[in-house]
């Protein structure tokens, strides 16, 4: 199974609302990512958050990791239409990236 | 920089075909992952290939396989296609390791007839 797991599986929001997205993993890790997918398309990298982080912001974006209970978020301030897309964490358990099934976002104008 | 490039973007092949698919990473990044991504399982590591060699492997048949040459440019390939590998193939570069960012191609969509 996934080492990380998003949530919700879909959100739908109004432009200008906040949009939080959790991510569950099972296993400690070193880092945490976050990155975004437009529709079919490749994944864009948003922020790298480690162990021993508790929070990290980058724009209008906040990633929180509380590595004792296992989970992230990833908050989207003043979220806009073209943060449409689906957002997945990633966990670097082991020798690679394992990734999360995802969360899509639809932000609505 | 360039960006990490993927051809041929769209593929269509039937059962029993194989196909190549070719990958060219960030220049100076020697990590290069491939992934595939389908609707039901979402984003599966296949294998990381790191100056030449196959770092790490995920779980698929030998059906899939992989090479990097020298200059860290990475093909996959996947012989005797079934309706099931149906996907986009995604590919990723890094400078050393999987771990740290990762930067993706557009990926290549497959569609097995």
């Amino acid at each position: 199974s996934q080492q990380g797991e998003e949530d919700p599986q879909a959100l739908s929001i109004q432009e200008g609302e906040n949009a939080t997205m959790n991510c569950s993993y099972k296993t400690s890790i070193n880092n945490l990512q976050w990155y975004r997918q437009n529709s079919g398309r490749g994944l864009v990298h948003l922020i790298l958050i480690r162990s021993n982080e508790r929070e990290k912001h980058s724009g209008r974006l906040r990633v929180t990791l509380d590595t004792s209970k296992k989970s992230s978020s990833l908050l989207i301030t003043a979220s806009r239409a073209a943060d449409t897309a689906s957002y997945f964490c990633a966990t670097d358990g082991g020798s690679r990236l394992t990734f999360g099934e995802g969360t899509q976002l639809t932000v609505n104008p | 920089k360039a960006g990490v490039t993927q051809t041929p973007r769209y593929l269509i092949k039937t059962r029993g075909q194989q196909v190549t698919l070719s990958c060219s990473p960030i220049s100076g990044h020697r990590s290069v992952s491939w992934y595939q991504q389908t609707p039901g399982q979402g984003l599966q590591f296949l294998f990381e290939y790191f100056s030449e060699t196959q770092r790490n492997k995920g779980n698929f048949p030998g059906r899939f396989s992989g090479r990097q040459f020298s200059n860290s440019r990475s093909e996959m390939n996947v012989s005797t296609l079934e309706l099931g590998d149906s996907a986009l193939y995604l590919c990723a570069s890094s400078l050393d390791q999987p771990q740290e960012t990762q930067y993706f191609g557009p990926g290549t969509r497959l569609l097995v007839l």
